[in-house]
């Protein structure tokens, strides 16, 4: 158990449709990544959140969000949703940036 | 554009014997890379790291090795035991704040025969 909690773990909605996944990161960790994992490719980075705020963007689509509150969950709103959106999305977090990162189990979500 | 490449999908090495898995990139401005292990339905774990100053990093059975000039780097893991056969990810960061926009490479799953 990596202490990080990301629910819900799967997912199944419809084209059009507006998720939003959440993270929970490690006690005291105060750095939140999200990646995204489609199949057969590697893990995309899409945003980074330090203390609520915004530190790094990836590759999020103009339809992804996220924001990371006062009490360090962080959440990831996808909206608009197409096909191509189904994958396993990956919360992560770290003390400060340049610690071990620990990874979540992921969030399934499968666009129909 | 992949700018951090595993070539080999899947590696199968007897127990006991060396696993080499390699990583190519493209990005000069990689400063830090790491390597992580995913088991199937976890999310990934560190494994081991390099700074760009460095060419190579030891922890216990696994090590990491950077050839800057080939833009190349390998993890060996001597010996190979069961519990290694998971799929492993290598990522660079173009900072020296190692998880700071990590990019990651398609993984290699490694299968280790008893």
């Amino acid at each position: 158990d990596s202490g990080v909690t990301q629910t819900p773990k799967h997912l199944i909605t419809a084209t059009g449709q507006r998720v939003t996944l959440r993270c929970s990161p490690r006690s005291g960790d105060l750095s939140v990544y999200w990646y995204q994992q489609s199949l057969d490719q590697g893990l995309q980075f899409l945003i980074q959140y330090y203390n609520g705020e915004e530190r790094a963007k990836g590759n999020i689509l103009e339809r992804f969000s996220a924001q990371q509150f006062p009490d360090l969950h962080s959440e990831l709103n996808l909206s608009s949703l197409e096909l191509g959106d189904s994958a396993l999305y990956f919360c992560a977090s770290s003390v400060p940036a340049n610690t071990e990162a620990f990874f979540g189990q992921g969030t399934r979500l499968t666009v129909v | 554009d992949q700018q951090v490449k595993q070539n080999s999908p899947s590696l199968s090495v007897q127990e006991g014997r060396i696993s080499i898995l390699n990583c190519d990139y493209t990005n000069s401005m990689f400063d830090y890379f790491l390597w992580y292990k995913k088991y199937p339905a976890e999310g990934p774990t560190f494994l081991i790291s390099i700074s760009s100053i460095k060419d190579k990093n030891e922890d216990g059975r696994f090590t990491v090795f950077l050839n800057k000039s080939a833009k190349h780097l390998s993890l060996h893991i001597v010996p190979s035991q069961p519990g290694d056969s998971a799929v492993y990810f290598c990522a660079a960061s173009p900072t020296n704040f190692g998880n700071e926009k990590l990019t990651f490479g398609t993984g290699t799953r490694l299968t280790i025969i008893p």
